[in-house]
């Protein structure tokens, strides 16, 4: 069967500071993968997404960026956080044209 | 579309009622929409979906209604639990991505 790991969990980073946030899929192969981020109380808003090794497509400009170095990982990354960077931040997968997306249990940053 | 600066809508129902809850996309070219509950800390788990060329689907005690003139989605539980208080999320996808609306938070009154 199918799983993915996000970690950490919980983060808590000084503003400045880098972030490296990482996501893996098991059990599937070439999965299209997400990052999302949501704001407490707020909708899910999504930032990446790649379909292949390599392949990164950005939604919004701003201060985070991914890569996938891996058919079946995902990192989600930053130089230097801002506090407005502070979210939940939820990693999910899918395979298949019309299939859902499988989420990560999320990890909660605060930047502080 | 994404509606993600907005606070989440509130649905309060009484135990063992039925809840409906609504959803607009944007997109009509859109052709697969899917139901997400998310509970309190958690990663959004998926209820049911309904292809483009469908107006109703039904699942355990859930069934999805899905309007494509005006654009609407809807989601409705069937004597709603007091394990059914979460956020609930529709989301369409266009292309290989998935976009999702406010959500709206249903608390169960026991």
């Amino acid at each position: 069967s199918q799983t993915i790991h996000q970690w950490p969990a919980t983060l808590v980073q000084p503003v400045g500071s880098p972030l490296s946030l990482e996501c893996t899929v098991e059990g599937t192969s070439n999965p299209n993968l997400y990052w999302y981020r949501q704001a407490a109380g707020r909708g899910l808003q999504l930032l990446f997404y790649s379909v292949g090794i390599g392949q990164i497509s950005s939604e919004v400009p701003q201060n985070l960026s991914a890569s996938r170095p891996q058919d079946r990982q995902f990192i989600l990354s930053s130089k230097k956080l801002l506090l407005s960077d502070s979210g939940f931040y939820l990693c999910a997968w899918r395979n298949g044209l019309n299939t859902e997306a499988f989420f990560g249990q999320g990890t909660r940053l605060t930047v502080v | 579309g994404e509606s993600v600066g907005l606070h989440l809508p509130t649905l309060s129902v009484q135990e063992g009622d039925n809840s409906i809850i609504n959803c607009a996309y944007s997109n009509s070219a859109s052709d697969y929409f899917i139901w997400y509950k998310q509970e309190s800390g958690k990663g959004p788990q998926f209820i049911i979906d309904i292809r483009s060329n469908m107006d109703k689907r039904q699942g355990q005690r859930v069934t999805v209604l899905l309007n494509k003139t005006v654009k609407h989605l809807s989601l409705q539980i069937a004597a709603t639990q007091p394990g059914d208080s979460a956020v609930y999320f529709c989301a369409e996808k266009e292309g290989n991505q998935f976009y999702f609306g406010t959500g709206t938070s249903l608390t169960v009154i026991p």
